[in-house]
């Protein structure tokens, strides 16, 4: 079958950098995408990945080893508005988008 | 500013009663899904549409329906609601991309209707 794991939930300090990591078994690959959610709220796209490596994109950041089935979302410089959960998502052969549970994050002054 | 609404935040209904949630994008997407989302769960498809009165089944269809009557306005039905339909029913829209209708891209979600049925 299909899945993705993903922690259920992080603790991490105002100021400081976390890593969410994101593992995949899916049929076939075509993108592996990170979404965050505030309580309440809709999810809202963060990044997107499709080949090997890191993307950047300000304090946060995302890598892909397809070898490994593997991903993370890295925060830097963390605020108390980065509390959320992160969600993670794999397209597969069919594009169709087979999703983590997510991660809670929460930040602590 | 990109746009996608719900029409209600909340909704409380009874067992058997029909329930009709309400989705409009204001971007000219393809692309529009119904996902339900439960604690503990990844986001479940329900049903999608590429196009007008299109429709393909997600996941777990099985107690509703979807009508895609305009471009803009995706709707969700609840023939007879039972108690495990309980949850959060998100609404997304997304642009084609790289001529596939499947390929999703970024998805626009809207804010989500939390319906309890008792």
């Amino acid at each position: 079958g299909q899945n993705i794991d993903q922690p259920t939930e992080m603790t991490a300090t105002e100021g400081a950098i976390v890593q969410i990591n994101c593992t995949y078994q899916t049929s076939g690959f075509n993108g592996l995408f990170w979404y965050q959610q505030h309580a309440g709220e809709a999810p809202t796209f963060l990044s997107y990945n499709v080949l090997d490596g890191l993307e950047e994109k300000g304090r946060f950041s995302s890598f892909l080893s397809r070898s490994k089935g593997y991903s993370y979302l890295l925060l830097k410089e963390l605020q108390m508005k980065d509390s959320a959960s992160y969600l993670c998502a794999v397209a597969d052969s069919n594009y169709q988008l087979i999703w983590g549970a997510g991660t809670k994050l929460i930040i602590k002054p | 500013d990109v746009k996608v609404t719900q029409s209600s935040r909340y909704l409380v209904k009874r067992t058997g009663e029909k329930v009709f949630l309400e989705c409009v994008q204001d971007m000219d997407h393809e692309n529009m899904f119904w996902y339900r989302q439960d604690p503990g769960l990844g986001l479940r498809l329900i049903y999608f549409s590429y196009d007008v009165k299109m429709k393909e089944k997600g996941d777990i269809p099985e107690g509703y329906s979807v009508s895609r009557e305009k471009k803009e306005r995706f709707s969700l039905i609840l023939e007879s609601a039972s108690t495990n339909q309980t949850s959060m029913y998100l609404c997304a829209s997304s642009p084609m991309t790289s001529g596939r209708p499947q390929n999703t891209g970024e998805l626009f979600f809207g804010e989500g209707s939390r319906l309890t049925v008792l």
